[in-house]
């Protein structure tokens, strides 16, 4: 399968500072990635969509000017969490979808980042 | 995007098949259906994908019956590290990279 990584794998950071991550498809070219939250036992929450060289797609009640995507290349998208605060502590997740010999698309997950806001 | 039902935990013995099965009543005529395992902390990975019939791979099978509005993941002999949360998606998984909506999963134990 393909590999999507993410950078960094967790991360600590004070009430009102700026955290950036980092999803990269290692060996694919990802036209499209997508971004999710994860809290505790419960399920993905997808919070948009990052599209190469445009602007991405929040998903409804995601604040756009909060969490800042750049899909700067095929290979790389980021996630900036501005101004954080404890709530926004959470697991995010990255993914890149690769097309099949088939058809069909497959999304291919990164390892996740584990954000603490203190 | 269909909407999926699953059972919301399964329990299961080492050595053991376990089947988990996934209804998607409004499946449409180009969705298909996929099934992702995640564990704790990490990311979800692709388990395997199919649109009808039976698909199998090194690690699952995957059964949709004719009318396609229900699916079984089928996992061979579990063990212990196959204790995990898995989702199943259903979606139109071709022409382009669709987002997915995950469900709450099933969360699979499995005992010694």
């Amino acid at each position: 399968g393909a590999v999507v990584s993410q950078h960094p794998s967790r991360v600590i950071c004070k009430s009102g500072t700026s955290v950036k991550i980092e999803c990269r498809s290692l060996d694919f070219q990802a036209t499209t990635m997508f971004w999710y939250r994860q809290f505790p036992k419960k399920s993905l929450m997808l919070m948009a969509t990052s599209n190469e060289g445009s602007k991405a797609t929040y998903e409804q009640g995601v604040e756009k000017d909060k969490f800042l995507i750049n899909h700067a290349s095929l290979t790389l998208s980021t996630l900036t969490v501005t101004s954080a605060h404890p709530e926004d502590s959470s697991f995010y997740i990255c993914s890149g979808g690769l097309a099949g010999d088939d058809g069909t698309d497959t999304q291919y997950f990164g390892p996740g980042t584990r954000l603490t806001v203190l | 995007l269909a909407k999926t039902t699953q059972p919301i935990s399964m329990d299961s013995y080492e050595g053991q098949e376990v089947n988990i099965t996934c209804s998607h009543n409004n499946i449409a005529t180009n969705d298909y259906i996929t099934w992702y395992q995640q564990f704790p902390s990490q990311g979800p990975r692709f388990i395997i994908q199919g649109y009808k019939t039976k698909v199998t791979n090194e690690v699952a099978s995957l059964f949709i019956p004719a009318d396609r509005k229900s699916s079984t993941l089928s996992l061979p002999r579990v063990s212990l590290s196959d204790t995990a949360v898995y989702y199943c998606l259903v979606g139109p998984f071709s022409g382009g990279y669709n987002k997915l909506i995950f469900g709450a999963g099933t969360r699979l134990a499995v005992h010694p």
